[in-house]
Order: structure tokens, then sequence, then C-alpha cells
């Protein structure tokens, strides 16, 4: 089985700052790696996605995610961050192929807050 | 629709008693997840539909739980005799195809707040 850990539940920055969201994940297995936003009493949105191929991926609004297969990560960056960036984010993961692959297995989700 | 449509936003119930949660997936996909989100914690996937093939239940938490889903569109969530734990987000997410079509992405809706009191 696979599993996700979001290292921080809350990362509190100020606006224009950098950020980095961290995300580890355990499988015996390759698998896909996806971050999505939560905006306040929204659903889920995509932000990016690694498949395969190069390990750095850009996604939208400026953030990008480097995955490192050595060691089992797949951190979330943005160079400089704004006001609207404050929302709950999520790692995920799932299976490339077999019986269950369209399941996602989700972190527990870090709340990133953008002060003034 | 544009989007996953879910209703009702808010339910508030008191224990014991049922409650059945919507969700009208986009037009013309033919998977569904419900996944629930209770405070705190990331999503838990509950039941997942793809077309006319039985359905993967594996993450339904009791026998209270249910769902049914009626060709492609509309499904329902059903919790039988709710209790205090059952307060979660309930999230229904769909794609135009699932597994192995990886460029699918799930489209989410706003979910389902739902309290027991």
């Amino acid at each position: 089985a696979q599993s996700v850990t979001q290292l921080d539940s809350q990362v509190p920055v100020f606006e224009e700052a950098p950020v980095e969201l961290r995300c580890n994940y355990s499988s015996s297995v390759s698998v896909y790696l996806f971050w999505y936003v939560q905006y306040p009493n929204q659903g889920l949105q995509l932000l990016l996605k690694y498949l395969s191929g190069s390990t750095l991926v850009k996604g939208i609004n400026g953030f990008e995610a480097e995955f490192n297969k050595s060691q089992t990560s797949f951190h979330l960056r943005k160079p400089s961050v704004h006001i609207s960036d404050t929302a709950e984010y999520f790692c995920a993961v799932r299976l490339p192929r077999g019986g269950s692959n369209y399941k996602l297995t989700f972190g527990k989700g870090t709340l990133l807050t953008v002060n003034p | 629709g544009a989007g996953v449509s879910q209703s009702p936003s808010n339910k508030v119930t008191e224990k014991g008693k049922d409650v059945e949660l919507r969700c009208d997936p986009i037009s013309g996909h033919t998977a569904l997840y419900w996944y629930r989100q209770r405070l705190g914690q990331g999503l838990e996937f509950l039941i997942y539909f793809q077309g006319n093939s039985a359905p993967d239940k594996s993450g339904l938490p009791s026998d209270r739980f249910s769902a049914e889903r009626t060709g492609e569109s509309v499904s329902t969530l059903t919790i039988q005799r709710t209790q205090q734990e059952d307060s979660a987000v309930y999230l229904c997410a769909s794609s135009a195809r699932a597994g192995v079509t990886y460029n699918s992405p799930l489209h989410f809706g706003n979910g389902t707040r739902l309290t027991v009191t």
C-alpha cells in the first residue's frame, strides 16, 4: 500500500516570500504524484502532476515541484507567494497501473497562510 | 453543467437520522468517486464507480454507508443511523476516464459539509 506524509500541517509566510511545502511518500512500486489545492469552501483543484520524464514539473499559478526518487519526496515550491495563495495543499499518489490504479492516496494537507 | 455539483452544501442532522448526499458529475464523465474529509485529515477514499462495472466499495467505513449511481449520471451517498464521527465534508469527483488513462484529471465538487449533533 502507498502512504503520503506532509511534514507540516501549517505554514505561515509573508507575501512575496518563497515557500516550500514538503511531501514524502512510501511505496514499494513506482507511483504517479500530484499536488492539489483547496480554497476555502471549495473542492480540490489539480496544481501539477508527475508521471514520468523530467523530475521538475511546473503547474498553475507559478507553482513547481521536484520529484526526488532517492528521497521519495515531491516538494512543492513557489518563489514568491501572494495573498491569494492562502489555501490548503494536498499531496497525493496513485499507482500507474494495476487493479486499483484509479485510487488517489492523499496526505493530511498543509495549510498555507500568506500574510501581508 | 460546468462542473461537479453537490447538494446540499451543508447538512445538519441529529444522531441516529439517515442522510442522503447527492452528486451530479460532469456530463460524459464515466468515473465517479466519493471521498470523505474529516477535520485535520486528508481525503479518505470511500467508493468508486466506473461505467457499468461493479463499484469498488472497499473504502466504505461501515455497513451504514451505501452509494448508488444510475448509469453514468447522478450518484447518491446514503448514511444510515448517523453518528457524530460521521461529521465531515463529503467530496465527490468525476473524470472522463480512470486508471490507465492518466491524462483524465479528477474534477471535484465543492463538497457537502455534514454535521451530526
